[in-house]
């Protein structure tokens, strides 16, 4: 089955130590995004890629950081993680278009937590 | 800008109960409207969508109309199950968000007891 995959599913990590979650999918979507969720709260969107081209959203934090080498794949760097970033952090992806009427494709997240 | 909101929640309901929960939007564009569910350690997954004025979408038995003159999109089911507990996200896409994002309400966390 086509999907979004991410991993890896738990992560725990030291205060300042850098981490990195990865995300991949088979759908063939152009447009991949990374969302930091906290206690079943709202999804906040990070930033998103439509093919290559990199849209941060402006409350984003510079310690976040993300790569994607190609469509299958994408990365999202912590560069030194405070205790506030512990959270769900949750992949998607979605076909581009004319219309606004495409649905996002969610992974299953990764918990992140900080020691 | 563009917003959505939904019930709060939680919402507790016996197994057979009617569910509504009810959502809100404001935009400036026509967006097309979506409801995603969220289990238990898991990410969220389409529920159900709608993309014009008076469209029903519906899916596992959960349905929601988009109304336009109201600018609602309530999500209902006719009779629960223990397994429909989870947090249900309405939300919205419009070109006036910026392309492909989506707008989503604060979720609303359904518990169905047996």
């Amino acid at each position: 089955d086509a999907m979004v995959i991410q991993n890896p599913r738990y992560q725990v990590t030291q205060f300042g130590k850098p981490v990195t979650l990865s995300c991949s999918q088979t759908l063939n979507h152009n447009v991949m995004y990374w969302y930091q969720q906290k206690s079943s709260q709202a999804p906040k969107l990070l930033f998103h890629y439509y093919d290559k081209d990199f849209n941060n959203e402006a409350d984003t934090p510079d310690n976040f950081q993300s790569r994607r080498p190609n469509t299958s794949f994408c990365f999202l760097d912590i560069r030194s993680p405070g205790l506030g970033d512990a959270a769900m952090y949750l992949c998607a992806t979605s076909r581009s278009g004319q219309d606004n009427n495409q649905p996002q494709h969610f992974g299953d997240g990764t918990r992140l937590s900080i020691l | 800008g563009d917003s959505v909101t939904q019930m709060e929640g939680p919402v507790t309901l016996s197994e057979e109960a009617f569910l509504t929960i009810n959502c809100t939007y404001t935009a400036t564009g026509y967006p097309s409207l979506f409801w995603y569910v969220q289990y238990p350690g898991e990410g969220l997954q389409l529920l159900l969508k709608a993309t014009k004025a008076d469209d029903k979408g519906s899916n596992k038995g959960f349905e929601a109309t988009y109304r336009k003159e109201t600018t609602s999109f309530h999500l209902e089911k006719g009779s629960v199950q223990v397994s429909d507990s989870a947090v249900y996200f309405c939300a919205l896409s419009d070109r006036n968000t910026g392309g492909f994002k989506t707008i989503f309400g604060a979720g609303t966390r359904l518990f169905v007891k047996a």
